[in-house]
Parts: structure tokens; sequence; C-alpha cells
């Protein structure tokens, strides 16, 4: 166990919708990454937080946000799903950024 | 951005045998870490290992990073070590990890 806590672990939705994804990091970790998988492919970095702030965005499309809360825990929206949004989306936390990190589970997203 | 490759692409073993796994980056980096992918899915710390040599059983890594590259051995591979490896890069003021292209390992019994 990492520590880092998602959920769901599955979510199957039709396309058009909208789901939240939700990520606890570990204790004392100040800093949260975003990544999504699809099948059979690498990780691609999303975005990512810092106590709060987004310090750093990748290759993520505008209908997908997220945000860090107070307590630190972080949640990615994503909009007007479509078949190709399907993939596992992993979230990970540090205590600052670039110290080792740590993945969650991963949420596996099916769109239908 | 930075580049980063890892090879091989695929690497079929039987069980008892040796391996090394490469991780070449294309900038200068602060960070490394290495990472295994099981079969389902889950991604497991490996090492955190910015420079130097470090060993956890039968699993070792060495960076280079003045010469831009990391090697990850596996000795006495069991099937268990089956899934894939990543190496993850990060590079100061960017604030990310950047994955590489991952290695497959399959090892048969």
């Amino acid at each position: 166990d990492s520590g880092v806590t998602q959920t769901p672990k599955h979510l199957i939705t039709a396309t058009g919708q909208r789901v939240t994804l939700r990520c606890s990091p570990r204790s004392g970790d100040l800093s949260v990454y975003w990544y999504q998988q699809s099948l059979d492919q690498g990780l691609q970095f999303l975005i990512q937080y810092y106590n709060g702030e987004e310090r750093a965005k990748g290759n993520i499309l505008e209908r997908f946000s997220a945000q860090q809360f107070p307590d630190l825990h972080s949640e990615l929206n994503l909009s007007s799903l479509e078949l190709g949004d399907s993939a596992l989306y992993f979230c990970a936390s540090s205590p600052r950024p670039l110290e080792e990190a740590f993945f969650g589970q991963g949420t596996r997203l099916t769109v239908v | 951005g930075i580049q980063v490759e890892q090879s091989p692409p695929d690497l079929i073993l039987q069980e008892g045998a040796n391996s090394t796994l490469r991780c070449n980056f294309s900038d200068s980096v602060n960070n490394l870490q290495w990472f295994h992918q099981n079969p389902w899915g889950q991604l497991i710390n490996l090492f955190y290992i910015p420079s130097g040599t470090k060993q956890n059983g039968r699993l070792s890594a060495t960076t280079v990073a003045t010469e831009r590259y990391s090697l990850l051995y596996i000795s006495s591979s069991q099937t268990t070590d089956s899934g894939v490896y990543f190496c993850a890069v990060g590079t100061s003021g960017t604030y990310k990890y950047i994955f590489g292209t991952g290695t497959r390992l399959k090892v048969l019994a």
C-alpha cells in the first residue's frame, strides 16, 4: 500500500457525461500529480499541484480540470467524455515537487 | 522537452536469468525513479536514484547523471518480476516527472 488513495477504482460511464476522480495523498505530502495511461501506453502527465496551487500543466484537454483542496486532497474532473478518454488515471503524491513520488492504484475509466 | 527512451522495449527471460534495463534521457535531470507496473496495473516504487548506485535484494540501479542514463539490474529473475518497468525523470523548475517508454518484461517458468 503506497498510502495514496484513489476513488473510485472503476468507473463506467457514457459518452458526453462528466465524472470526478478523487485522490487523497500520503500523509504529509503537499504535492499531487495526475497522469493518464491509455491501453498499453505510457504515462502521460496531466497536471501537478503543490500546496493548493497549480504548478505544472501537461497535455491536459480543455474538457478536463483539476484542483487541490485545503485538506490537500485533489479531484480531477472529466467532462463531455469521449470513447478515447477511456484509460487508467493515476494520482501520485510527494512531500515536495520532484521528491520521491508514490502512486495510487489508479481509477480505470471506461467510456461506452 | 526532455525525451526519455528505454531499452529494450520487450524482453523475455527464463526464470533465474539476469537482465539489464536501460533508461536514456536527453537533458540534465535532478531526480529519477524506477517503477514496476505489475500485470494488475499497480505502479510500485523500486528506486529513487538521482545519482549513484542502490541495491534492494535482487534489484539494483545505477544512475550516471552526467552521461544521462540509468540502469536497472534484475538478477535471478522470477515470474513475479513480469510486467512493465518505467523510469521517470524530473528536471528542476518543471514540477513534473516525465516517464520513459517502458520495458515490457516477461519471465517464463
